[in-house]
């Protein structure tokens, strides 16, 4: 079956760089987008962006760019995404998301990672 | 931008529930889904391209709308689909979430 597997919660100081971690399996990597969106605490759901995983071109929401990076390795059918200079309002709980190309929805999830950004 | 209404919606087990949400301009039906995300866990695709259910979906759950008006529909509300729900569209080029309807026990 299809599963997202992402790394584990990560406590951050401010201004430092967090790179979170969704692991493919149970399909062809390369065959679908992965996307990023978080989620604050009792908040709503924020989209970060995209990557596709055959040539890993890359697009950011316009919040978080400059910011973000996200990579993938198709090896280990991997995705990764990496943000910089936290701050307390990037305490969030972070998803990997599939798409099947094209749909424009999403159809499976990881099971999420929570980053907190404290001094 | 998409506005979902009501923020908090509370009904009791078997009573039928409408949540809807309203977008900024016209948007494809195509390209809009519905999820449902319960506490503790991710979303849950629930519906897409406005009206198709997701695998494993129950009948109960249902989706209409064009434009800009999207609704999501269940039947006879069970104890297990108390959660909060979100609306997502694609376009023009990104992705974005309704703030969520609560769904909650009356």
């Amino acid at each position: 079956q299809v599963q997202l597997e992402q790394s584990g919660a990560e406590v951050m100081k401010p201004g430092a760089s967090v790179k979170v971690t969704c692991r493919a399996s149970g399909y062809t990597f390369t065959n679908y987008y992965i996307h990023w969106v978080r989620q604050a605490p009792g908040q709503g759901l924020e989209y970060m962006g995209i990557i596709y995983p055959r040539d890993g071109h890359v697009s950011y929401a316009r919040k978080f760019q400059g910011r973000v990076t996200m990579t993938r390795d198709t090896t280990t059918s991997t995705a990764y995404m990496q943000l910089s200079s936290l701050g307390s309002d990037d305490t969030a709980v972070y998803y990997c998301a599939r798409e099947i190309p094209n749909h424009c929805y999403f159809d499976n999830w990881g099971q999420g990672t929570l980053v907190t950004v404290s001094s | 931008v998409l506005t979902q209404s009501p923020g908090t919606l509370s009904l009791s087990p078997g009573e039928r529930a409408t949540l809807s949400c309203r977008a900024s301009q016209t948007v494809s039906a195509s390209y809009f889904a519905w999820y449902q995300q319960k506490p503790g866990q991710a979303p849950r695709l629930l519906i897409y391209t406005a009206s198709s259910r997701a695998a494993g979906i129950p009948d109960r759950f249902s989706g209409s709308g064009s434009g800009t008006d999207f609704t999501l529909t269940i039947g006879r509300l069970e104890p297990e689909d108390f959660a909060v729900y979100y609306c997502q569209v694609y376009g023009p080029s990104s992705y974005t979430f309704g703030q969520g309807t609560k769904l909650e026990i009356k």
